[in-house]
């Protein structure tokens, strides 16, 4: 069965510097789309992302997160500064091997981020 | 504004007994319904969804789930827990867009 995958599974870096969490979404999907879980806290939407550009984006995705699609598979969330509230689960989703949007999203496993 | 609420943050049931968790959505129009669940140290797994028809829908390890409009309600249900279901369960939401709204998800243990 085709699944979302993503790497590193774990990433620890310094307050300040640059992180890339990578995602490869399901093929023949259309839709792609971040969130992240503060430990404890609920399952936060920051952005999706169609047609190699943003369609929705959250309060929480301000200047520091950028996405892009570089190639055909991959799908990257970078954040240009890490802040120390930054650390959490960053889950990448897909859907849509239509156009149809209100497909059912497909979650990958996680990045686990601390920053220190 | 739209919510999601689960207002179970912690359930124990003992193994072989049924299961009900809540979920409430707030905000008129109708939504899509989902609900995933978390083993630990793993992603979200979709155990089901409604988007509309029979109130009533099947998924993945037994669960159920039934829409219940009126009480803007889909509780998710299991007639025998299994000791392998302990795991936090998450409730989603889209309403339009596709952007999902989670609960703050309940943590399920099962005692042997």
């Amino acid at each position: 069965e085709p699944e979302v995958t993503q790497t590193p599974s774990h990433q620890v870096t310094q307050m300040g510097q640059e992180v890339i969490l990578r995602c490869v979404p399901i093929s023949n999907h259309l839709y792609f789309y971040w969130y992240r879980q503060i430990l404890g806290q609920k399952v936060e939407f920051l952005v999706s992302f169609y047609n190699n550009e943003i369609s929705e984006k959250s309060e929480i995705f301000d200047d520091q997160f950028s996405v892009e699609r570089p190639d055909g598979s991959n799908f990257t969330l970078k954040i240009r500064s890490t802040k120390l509230e930054d650390s959490a689960m960053y889950f990448c989703a897909s859907s849509g091997p239509s156009d149809e949007y209100q497909e059912t999203q497909y979650f990958g496993p996680g990045t686990r981020l601390l920053v220190l | 504004a739209q919510s999601v609420t689960q207002p179970d943050i912690h359930i124990t049931v003992s193994e072989g007994a049924s299961l009900e968790l809540r979920c409430n959505y707030s905000y008129g129009a109708t939504p899509y319904l989902f609900w995933y669940v978390q083993s630990p140290g793993q992603g979200l797994q979709l155990l089901l969804k409604y988007f509309s028809g029979d109130t009533l829908v099947q998924g993945i390890k037994g669960f159920e789930a039934e829409f219940k409009r009126s009480q803007s309600s889909f509780n998710l249900r299991k007639p025998s827990v299994h000791w392998s279901d302990a795991a936090e369960y998450f409730c989603a939401v889209v309403w339009t867009g596709n952007q999902f709204y989670f609960g703050t998800g309940t943590s399920l243990t099962v005692i042997p």
